[in-house]
């Protein structure tokens, strides 16, 4: 069974630039969810899709973050603009039901 | 809120020592428990999964235990290995959404 796939593993742009983040899930895997880490803090909890809906997105920062998740397989992430603080570990995770989650190897964001 | 807590913060031991990782959360009422292992600018890897009516789990030289009317689960790690030198995560399972402890980083001296 191949994993959850995450590119790029390693982006850096300049503030105010704007950058997308993909993760493809584990076929058949209803759920998704992003996840990140940012410097010094634990991974925190972004949002959750079942399919292509998002189920609870309660810990997105702000409207400068978007994500979708198109025919329910693979999501994009998008940070627009980039601000400093956005600096991190951005990590996906796939489920079925709330049984074992599954993650990627994270992208690493910098923001100069 | 859920609250997830890991002590020791770092653990530094000898090869072939046994290793006990703890984990505290704040609300009982979680559906499940996972132990996941980090290695330096790697993603998170799943060791043990432990359902909320377990007492715990065991694979291989891992074992994890449960208790939740406590709020707590040990992890232990049997006969350190070098290799087992990482960052051991701990998440708790609330409807869906994970939280996570800060980690402990293991160091296994050979």
């Amino acid at each position: 069974e191949a994993g959850v796939t995450q590119f790029p593993s390693h982006s850096v742009i300049e503030k105010g630039q704007t950058v997308t983040l993909r993760c493809d899930p584990i076929s058949g895997h209803d759920n998704l969810y992003w996840y990140r880490r940012v410097m010094g803090k634990e991974i925190k909890f972004l949002l959750h899709f079942v399919k292509e809906s998002k189920q609870d997105e309660s810990g997105m920062p702000n409207n400068r973050f978007l994500a979708e998740r198109t025919g329910g397989t693979y999501s994009t992430l998008k940070v627009q603009p980039a601000e400093l603080e956005d600096s991190g570990v951005y990590f996906c995770a796939s489920s079925q039901g709330r049984g074992r989650y599954t993650f990627g190897s994270g992208t690493r964001l910098t923001v100069v | 809120k859920q609250e997830v807590t890991q002590i020791p913060a770092a653990l530094s031991v000898p090869e072939g020592e046994n290793l006990v990782l703890n984990c505290s959360f704040t609300d009982s009422a979680i559906y499940n428990l996972q132990w996941f292992r980090q290695d330096p600018g790697k993603g998170l890897t799943s060791l043990l999964l432990i359902q909320s009516s377990q007492r715990e789990q065991t694979s291989g030289r891992l074992n994890a235990s449960l208790d939740k009317s406590s709020g707590r689960s040990t992890l232990y790690i049997a006969a350190s290995q070098p290799g087992d030198s990482a960052t051991y995560l701990c998440a708790v399972i609330n409807d869906y959404k994970l939280s996570f402890g800060a980690g402990t980083t293991v160091t296994v001296r050979a």
